[in-house]
């Protein structure tokens, strides 16, 4: 079965500054990777998905995700981090062979100080 | 616009009871899935429906039940509440295509109490 990893609960950047949230994922065939994030007290909001092809992907509000296959990971990245980017990030994965439903990860707390 | 929309949005119940959430969407989507969020476990799926009629049980279906009877609507059942099914619930719909590439669009939750 697939699954998903977010190695990091917390991660705090200065605005301005570069932020990377990790993901790393298992499944048995080729993957669909999304990237979802959530303000307080809201549902997920969709920001990217990898299903084939350019190895980055761009998204909503100035982020993107790089694809590794090697290293199984699809880390969302954005150049210079907003106050208003801090909220909680969820990678998610599905089998393009099995493809019945989405496994998400545990998520990441983003918290950007001025 | 179409939505998606979740009632109620806040519940307190109590343990044994009976309890439906409701699940609206207008986006006229095939699929409709149902989660539950809990600190430390991400989203975690109960039961998802690929149409009308049709229902499939997710990771941790145990004590919930959904029906499909139109496009439109996927309400979720908790037949006898327990206080382990506390927790935020929420409903996604996603389009249908020939493989599952679509992204899900997500409802703004419904936070359930079971004392």
């Amino acid at each position: 079965a697939q699954s998903v990893a977010q190695p990091e609960d917390q991660v705090n950047v200065a605005e301005g500054n570069p932020l990377t949230v990790k993901c790393t994922y298992s499944v048995s065939g080729n993957p669909y990777l999304f990237w979802y994030v959530q303000y307080p007290n809201r549902g997920l909001q969709f920001l990217l998905k990898y299903i084939t092809g350019d190895n980055l992907v761009k998204g909503s509000y100035g982020f993107e995700a790089e694809f590794n296959k090697s290293q199984t990971s699809f880390h969302l990245k954005k150049p210079s981090a907003l106050v208003s980017d801090s909220a909680l990030y969820f990678c998610a994965v599905r089998d393009m062979v099995l493809g019945n439903d989405m496994r998400f990860g545990a998520g990441t707390r983003l918290t950007v100080k001025p | 616009d179409a939505e998606i929309t979740q009632s109620p949005r806040h519940k307190i119940t109590e343990t044994g009871r009976q309890v439906t959430l409701a699940c609206h969407q207008t986006w006229n989507h095939n699929n409709m899935f149902w989660y539950r969020q809990d600190l430390g476990h991400g989203l975690r799926l109960i039961h998802y429906s690929y149409g009308v009629q049709d229902t499939n049980k997710g990771e941790v279906s145990d004590g919930y039940s959904v029906s499909r009877s139109n496009t439109e609507d996927l309400p979720l059942t908790l037949e006898s509440a327990a206080s382990s099914q506390t927790s935020v619930y929420f409903c996604a719909s996603s389009d249908r295509g020939a493989t599952p590439v679509h992204e899900q669009f997500f409802g703004p939750g419904t936070r359930l109490t079971v004392l």
